[in-house]
């Protein structure tokens, strides 16, 4: 399996409501990343977790909260969100933090925020 | 800025033709790594040159590196409709942070 999974593919949520996206990674790699990418931008990136612990967040509002509940597996847990932060999320993976072999990505959520 | 500057911002060529894209960082550069991310979907690695390589091939992608102006450029020969797509660079030595892009748009 060389792919990273990200569920749902897209999705539209209230501000009031409470949702999670989902990443899946059955590669071995023990560095997974969130990012959020805006349209004719490149990716924004948002957390990065190196062996199931959080090393980096990039200043992301705590409306956006990460999960890492195993080494496989990574969430994005959202919460009374704003309609910017509409966007496409994408989960990326890589054999270790800062990778020389590169990373690999799923295919993203489109989040919706209305 | 860890964030590399693509240009150009934009590039339409004819199918068949040579597509040349290229990425200038501010600080010094050390693995750089071009990705491909057609249109709402994520990113696909291309291809990664290390720092004490100048050039590198991958099929019709062709890719060279100057540390010492701190830059890479990506050749496409003879580029497909295919090809279309964003395409960014990332400097492992920037830790994650992508390049700002060039969209590239081939016309059958």
């Amino acid at each position: 399996d060389t792919e990273v999974t990200q569920t749902p593919k897209h999705l539209v949520m209230g501000m009031t409501n409470k949702k999670s996206l989902k990443c899946e990674q059955h590669m071995g790699h023990r560095a997974m990343y969130w990012y959020k990418q805006k349209a004719k931008k490149p990716p924004e990136l948002m957390f990065v977790y190196s062996y199931e612990k959080l090393s980096i967040n990039e200043s992301v509002p705590s409306r956006f909260s990460p999960e890492c509940p195993n080494s496989s597996l990574l969430n994005l847990h959202l919460h009374a969100l704003q309609p910017e932060d509409s966007a496409l999320y994408l989960c990326a993976s890589s054999q270790v933090p800062d990778s020389y072999y590169g990373y690999t990505f799923g295919s993203g959520t489109r989040l919706t925020v209305v | 800025s860890q964030q590399g500057e693509e240009d150009p911002q934009a590039l339409s060529i004819q199918e068949g033709e040579n597509a040349t894209m290229n990425c200038s960082y501010k600080t010094s550069i050390n693995n750089l790594q071009w990705y491909r991310q057609n249109s709402g979907r994520g990113l696909v690695h291309l291809i990664l040159i290390r720092s004490n390589e100048r050039e590198k091939h991958s099929g019709r992608l062709r890719v060279t590196l100057d540390t010492s102006k701190k830059s890479s450029s990506l050749l496409i020969t003879a580029s497909r409709a295919a090809d279309t797509a964003s395409y960014f660079c990332a400097d492992t030595g920037n830790q994650f942070y992508f390049g700002t892009g060039t969209s590239l748009t081939v016309i059958p």
